[in-house]
C-alpha cells in the first residue's frame, strides 16, 4: 500500500543536530513533490519545506531556513530532513507528505497532501 | 505570506447535525486549498482537494466550496466518526500555510 514511514526523532538539547528520515513505498517516489510539516500545541500545523520530484528545487519556511535541509535518494525511496542548530521551539512532530506541487507533471490544481507518514517526534530539551 | 483563518474554533453538534467551517484567506489563492480532519494522535487526512473535490474514499457527506479568498467545507450530517479537528491549507504560494484548525466536539 502507498506508504511514507519517518524516522529519526528524540530528546536533544538545544544547538544540537538531528536527521529524520521518511521511507516511501506503494508509488513511484521518484515523481513526487515532497513536504516536511510539523505539528505542536503552541503552533499548530506548519509547512517547514518541499522538495522536488528531483531534488532540483528546494523550499523552506523562515523559520527554518538556514538550519533545516531536505534531501532525497530516489534510488532509495528516501526524504531527509537535516536540522541544525535545534531550538527549544523546533519540539514537535515532524511528518513528512506528498502532493502534487513540484512532481515530474506540471500541477494545473493543487490535489492536496493525500499521503501522510505517522510522524516521528522531536523534543528539544536541556 | 497569506494567512488563512478559520471559524469558528470550535463547534459543539449532535450527530445527524448540519457543520460548516469557514477558512478566509488574507489574499486571493483561486480554488488552491485543501481540507484535511485530524483525529489525536494521528495523522491529518485529506478530505477536500482543490477547494471543492472529494477526496476518493472520503464520505459524500463532506463537501467544500469557494474560491478567492472564502472556502467553506460543511459536514451534512455528522456522524460519531467526524468528531475532529478540521484545517484548511493554501497551496498558491509559499510559505505553504495551515488555518489555525477548527474542532468539533461533541454535544
Amino acid at each position: 500500500q502507498v506508504e511514507l514511514v519517518e524516522s529519526g526523532g528524540g530528546v536533544v538539547q538545544p544547538g544540537r543536530s538531528l536527521r529524520l528520515s521518511c521511507a516511501a513505498s506503494g508509488f513511484t517516489f521518484s515523481n513526487s513533490g515532497i513536504h516536511w510539516v510539523r505539528q505542536s500545541p503552541v503552533k499548530g500545523l506548519e509547512w517547514v519545506a518541499l522538495i522536488s520530484y528531483d531534488g532540483g528545487n528546494k523550499f523552506y519556511a523562515d523559520s527554518v531556513k538556514g538550519r533545516f535541509t531536505v534531501s532525497r535518494d530516489n534510488s532509495k525511496n528516501t526524504l531527509y530532513l537535516e536540522i541544525n542548530s535545534l531550538r527549544v521551539e523546533d519540539t514537535a512532530v515532524y511528518y513528512c507528505a506528498k502532493d502534487n506541487i513540484f512532481g515530474v507533471a506540471t500541477a494545473l490544481q493543487y490535489d492536496g497532501m493525500d499521503v501522510w507518514g505517522q510522524g516521528t517526534t522531536v523534543t528539544v530539551s536541556s | 505570506d497569506i494567512q488563512m483563518t478559520q471559524s469558528p474554533s470550535s463547534v459543539s453538534a449532535s450527530v445527524g447535525e448540519r457543520v460548516t467551517i469557514t477558512c478566509r484567506a488574507s489574499q486571493g489563492i483561486g480554488s488552491w486549498l485543501a481540507w484535511y480532519q485530524q483525529k489525536p494522535g494521528k495523522a491529518p487526512k485529506l478530505l477536500i482537494y482543490a477547494a471543492s473535490n472529494l477526496q476518493n474514499g472520503v464520505p459524500s457527506r463532506f463537501s467544500g466550496s469557494g474560491s478567492g479568498t472564502d472556502f467553506t467545507l460543511t459536514i451534512t450530517g455528522l456522524q460519531p466518526e467526524d468528531f475532529a479537528t478540521y484545517y484548511c491549507q493554501q497551496a498558491i504560494s509559499f510559505p505553504l500555510t495551515f488555518g489555525g484548525g477548527t474542532k468539533v466536539e461533541i454535544k
